[in-house]
């Protein structure tokens, strides 16, 4: 069963810090990973992808990197803003079946 | 305009009535989906569809039907709504290839 296991759950820091964000797959055939970010109340939309040779990509602050052996991904979010307070979910595509498999995202709560 | 777009984007509905949320969407894409979410959970998917005359099942279908009337259209049915389908539904598309989905802006759903 195609899987993506995300941690943190939750995570609190403060305004100007940095974090990073953990997604673990067991999805395959592999096609893509994508971060999104979801406001309260909001649809997900994407901040990154990445495709099996990419091992880095950035928008922004927001940093997000691939291990497609070991099937891990992070987003690292640098300087963060009251406003990166949101539900961070990774997605993963595969080749084949309905292709769209989400984690259960991290909530991130930025204070000042 | 939105590229996909939800109605209602609120409702509150009593036990035992039938409900109808509609989907639609200008990415001309084949692929749409229905997510339910809860509170502090992930995204669950209820039906996706890859075409017109395509119709699946997902991880909590139970009680919930689609109609997929065009490519464009995809509507969410609840049969007879009951208080634990309380919850914020999403709308999705993606393209074939299963890359980046786009959301809807949700309808939040109250059974009472």
């Amino acid at each position: 069963k195609n899987q993506v296991e995300q941690s943190p759950q939750s995570l609190i820091i403060l305004e100007g810090k940095n974090c990073t964000l953990q997604c673990n797959y067991t999805v395959s055939p592999f096609s893509n990973l994508r971060w999104y970010k979801q406001d309260t109340g909001r649809g997900p939309v994407s901040l990154t992808i990445m495709t099996f040779s990419e091992n880095t990509k950035s928008n922004g602050r927001y940093t997000a990197t691939l291990d497609a052996d070991t099937k891990q991904s992070s987003l690292h979010i640098t300087a963060s803003q009251l406003s990166d307070s949101a539900s961070y979910i990774c997605v993963v595509s595969a080749n084949s079946g309905y292709a769209l498999n989400f984690g259960k995202g991290t909530s991130l709560l930025v204070t000042p | 305009d939105a590229d996909v777009t939800q109605t209602p984007r609120n409702r509150i509905t009593k036990t035992g009535k039938r409900i109808m949320l509609e989907c639609s969407q200008t990415k001309g894409h084949d692929r749409m989906y229905w997510y339910r979410q809860d509170p502090g959970l992930g995204l669950q998917l209820i039906y996706y569809s890859f075409d017109v005359k395509d119709i699946n099942k997902g991880e909590i279908s139970d009680g919930y039907s689609v109609s997929r009337q065009a490519q464009a259209k995809f509507s969410l049915s609840l049969e007879s709504a009951i208080p634990n389908q309380t919850a914020l539904y999403f709308c999705a598309t993606s393209d074939r290839t299963g890359g980046q989905a786009f959301f809807g802006q949700g309808t939040r759903l109250t059974v009472v």
